[in-house]
C-alpha cells in the first residue's frame, strides 16, 4: 500500500524560505520509472504542479516558479523535499506530494499525500 | 495559468448522468497527450479517476468513463449518487514552454440535486 505524508510548516513569513518534506512508503524511488512530484492548490482554486523528481534524481519544474524551487531525494530515508524562496502571500496553499509510477509526459498522479496547508503572512 | 479549460459547475438529479468536459490545444490535449481525472471530494485530497484518457484505476465503478477526441476530453458519470458531488480535475502535459509542465483544467464541481 503506497501511502505519503507531507510536513512542514503551517505559517511561514513573505520573504522566508519553506521547506517541506513528503515521506513514503510502499514504493522506492530507486525503482525504474518511479517519480514524486509536489503539487499546490491554493483555497478554493485549482490544482497546480510544482515540481517533480524521479528514481535517476532527474528534476523538472514549473516555467512559472523555476526560479524558487529546488526539489530533492534522499532514497534511504523514503523522503522526498521541496523548497521554496522567497515566499509571498500569494504562495499560501495546501501542498501535496503525489507518486507516479512512469516519468513521462503521459503520466499520471497515482497516490497523493493528504496535503499540508501552508499560510503565509505579509 | 490553467490552459485546460472546464465548465465551472455541472449537476444532475440522482441516477441521471452528466459530462465534464475539458478543451485544451495543439499544445497538450490536441498534440495526443493523455488525459488523467482526478475527483476531489470535499476537504481532502484529489484522487485519481481516469488515467490515460479512458482507464479507470482498480476500485473505481464503471459509472465513470472517459474520452478523447482532438483537442478536448471528456469524463462522463452516468447513474449520479450523492457521493458523486465533488470537485473533478484534468490535466494533462503541455509543451508550449521550454521544460516539463503538467498543466491541470479549472476543475468543475458535481452537484446532486
Amino acid at each position: 500500500q503506497v501511502t505519503l505524508t507531507e510536513s512542514g510548516p503551517a505559517l511561514v513569513k513573505a520573504t522566508q524560505t519553506l521547506t517541506l518534506t513528503c515521506t513514503f512508503s510502499g514504493f522506492s524511488l530507486t525503482t525504474s520509472g518511479m517519480c514524486v512530484s509536489w503539487i499546490r492548490q491554493p483555497p478554493g482554486k485549482a490544482l497546480e504542479w510544482l515540481a517533480l523528481i524521479d528514481w535517476e534524481d532527474d528534476k523538472y519544474y514549473t516555467p512559472f516558479l523555476q526560479t524558487r524551487l529546488t526539489i530533492s531525494k534522499d532514497t534511504s530515508k523514503k523522503q522526498v523535499v521541496l523548497t521554496m524562496t522567497n515566499l509571498d502571500p500569494a504562495d499560501t496553499a495546501t501542498y501535496y506530494c503525489a507518486q507516479s509510477p512512469n516519468t513521462n509526459y503521459d503520466l499520471a498522479f497515482t497516490s497523493w499525500g493528504q496535503g499540508t496547508l501552508v499560510s503565509v503572512s505579509s | 495559468q490553467s490552459v485546460l479549460t472546464q465548465p465551472p459547475s455541472v449537476s444532475g438529479a440522482p441516477g441521471q448522468g452528466v459530462t465534464i468536459s475539458c478543451t485544451g490545444s495543439s499544445s497538450n490535449v490536441g498534440a495526443g497527450y493523455d488525459v488523467n481525472w482526478y475527483q476531489q471530494l470535499p476537504g481532502t485530497a484529489p484522487k485519481l479517476l481516469i488515467y490515460g484518457n479512458t482507464n479507470r484505476p482498480s476500485g473505481v465503478p464503471d459509472r465513470f468513463s472517459g474520452s478523447r477526441s482532438g483537442t478536448s476530453a471528456t469524463l462522463a458519470i452516468t447513474g449520479l449518487q450523492a457521493e458523486d458531488e465533488a470537485d473533478y480535475y484534468c490535466q494533462s502535459y503541455d509543451s508550449s514552454l521550454s521544460g516539463h509542465n503538467y498543466v491541470f483544467g479549472v476543475g468543475t464541481r458535481v452537484t446532486v440535486l
